[in-house]
């Protein structure tokens, strides 16, 4: 799998956006970015993907530079629960065989109220 | 709806002892997976399931770790004569297919002592 950078930690307050970066500038033309996070004491969550148009859902948006060489997971507004530890990763979905996720050390994101 | 769930929550066990984990996938998830998760490290993949068969078992640290799976349901790990070493959180995850999104359980943490 292509790898993937991203910042060690990040701090908001809430209820303001957060923007998440994410590099990769090794990726390939069927790599999928995926985001995931995993707050405390909890099993990961999946937040959003997206191949090479900008994506939205009810957790997040997904911005993709037209390169494809970087991401940015954008949190609209901020609250305490977005508090986590967030992966972004590549997974290669034309293959049969990449269903194993595997983690960076993510963006830790503090929320201060 | 439901989520996927795991039981038991915690587990303290002695050296030596047998343990069980259940996982309890979303209901219509054919694709299965165990992963483990050290304190403070990423997720280390143990073994993927699709329907009942175990296509890949190749993350299984040792011959004392074995997991099978009921149709599309219900999976157990089972770890034989426990080890220190094989305390962390054994999380479960389920998505429709390999190639989708993974849902993940809240995870069993196992302390061998």
């Amino acid at each position: 799998d292509a790898k993937t950078t991203q910042p060690n930690s990040m701090e908001s307050n809430e209820e303001e956006p957060v923007h998440l970066p994410c590099n990769h500038s090794t990726i390939s033309g069927t790599d999928y970015i995926h985001w995931y996070r995993q707050l405390p004491s909890q099993g990961p969550e999946y937040v959003i993907h997206g191949l090479t148009s900008n994506v939205n859902n009810r957790m997040a948006s997904l911005a993709i530079a037209e390169d494809r060489k970087s991401s940015t997971l954008i949190l609209h507004r901020a609250t305490l629960r977005d508090a986590a530890v967030y992966y972004c990763i590549l997974r290669d979905l034309s293959g049969g065989s990449n269903y194993k996720l595997t983690f960076g050390k993510g963006t830790l994101l503090t929320v201060n109220p | 709806g439901a989520g996927v769930s795991q039981s038991p929550s915690n587990k303290v066990t002695e050296k030596g002892k047998d343990v069980e984990l259940r996982c309890d996938p979303i209901s219509g998830h054919t694709a299965l997976y165990w992963y483990r998760q050290r304190l403070g490290q990423g997720l280390e993949f143990l073994i993927y399931f699709q329907g009942n068969s175990a296509p890949d078992k190749s993350g299984l640290p040792s011959d004392r770790f074995s997991a099978e799976r009921t149709g599309e349901s219900v999976s157990t790990l089972t770890i034989q004569r426990t080890q220190q070493e094989d305390s962390a959180v054994y999380l479960c995850a389920s998505s429709l297919s390999f190639s989708g999104e993974q849902y993940f359980g809240p995870g069993t943490r196992l302390t061998v002592t």
